[in-house]
């Protein structure tokens, strides 16, 4: 079955720094690729998306490009804010007979120091 | 326009109970999906319904079971709870099958 793999947290960096956290995925059809993420209390928000290979999905400074090559999708982010501290999900729909199975990885929880 | 309302925020039930979890999705979308949340086992998906059917079951017992209105709400239902049934139940609407998901801010459920 389809699978995500994300790199195991916490990842502890101090404001300004710059984020990476890396994502990998099995599929068996040509998924579309997500980011999520929540913040304490919260329900997951769509933060990023990627439909096709090559696709940057960008938003709020991050960034994320689909990479079917080597089935990756690493999230990305110049410059990060102690506001960014949440925890991060990436996930993959794809479909199967018909159906959208959505797949979703553990989980990067982010502290940010100011 | 309105968000993913989930109800009741939170919910604490003891085993052998049962419970009924209520979603109503962003005016418009169509698809209704369930997630459950635990620090163990990461989201996990329950099932998706769209257009009042079940289209896609995850890996759990006949105990969860669920259902979708004419009006695209939805709710979960979990008889004879257990004690690992605790958890964060997420409900996420779409506007179509395979779309992004827009999340609701869960339940938190509590078996005792």
């Amino acid at each position: 079955g389809d699978s995500v793999t994300q790199m195991e947290g916490p990842v502890t960096l101090s404001e300004e720094a710059f984020l990476t956290i890396n994502c990998t995925y099995t599929a068996t059809g040509y998924p579309s690729l997500f980011w999520y993420v929540q913040y304490p209390g919260e329900g997951l928000q769509l933060l990023l998306k990627a439909t096709k290979a090559d696709d940057k999905g960008s938003n709020k400074g991050f960034e994320a490009t689909y990479r079917k090559e080597t089935t990756s999708f690493h999230l990305e982010k110049g410059s990060v804010q102690v506001s960014d501290s949440a925890v991060y999900f990436c996930a993959l729909s794809d479909e199967t007979g018909g159906s959208y199975i959505p797949t979703f990885g553990r989980g990067t929880s982010l502290i940010v120091h100011p | 326009k309105a968000g993913v309302t989930q109800t009741p925020r939170y919910l604490i039930k003891t085993r052998g109970q049962q419970v009924t979890l209520s979603c109503s999705p962003i005016s418009g979308h169509r698809s209704v999906s369930w997630y459950q949340q635990t620090p163990g086992q990461g989201l996990q998906f329950l099932f998706e319904y769209f257009s009042e059917t079940q289209r896609n079951k995850g890996n759990f017992p006949g105990r969860f079971s669920g259902r979708q209105f004419s009006n695209s709400r939805s709710e979960m239902n979990v008889s004879t709870l257990e004690l690992g049934d605790s958890a964060l139940y997420l409900c996420a609407s779409s506007l179509d099958l395979g779309d992004e998901q827009y999340f609701g801010p869960g339940t938190r459920l509590t078996v005792t």
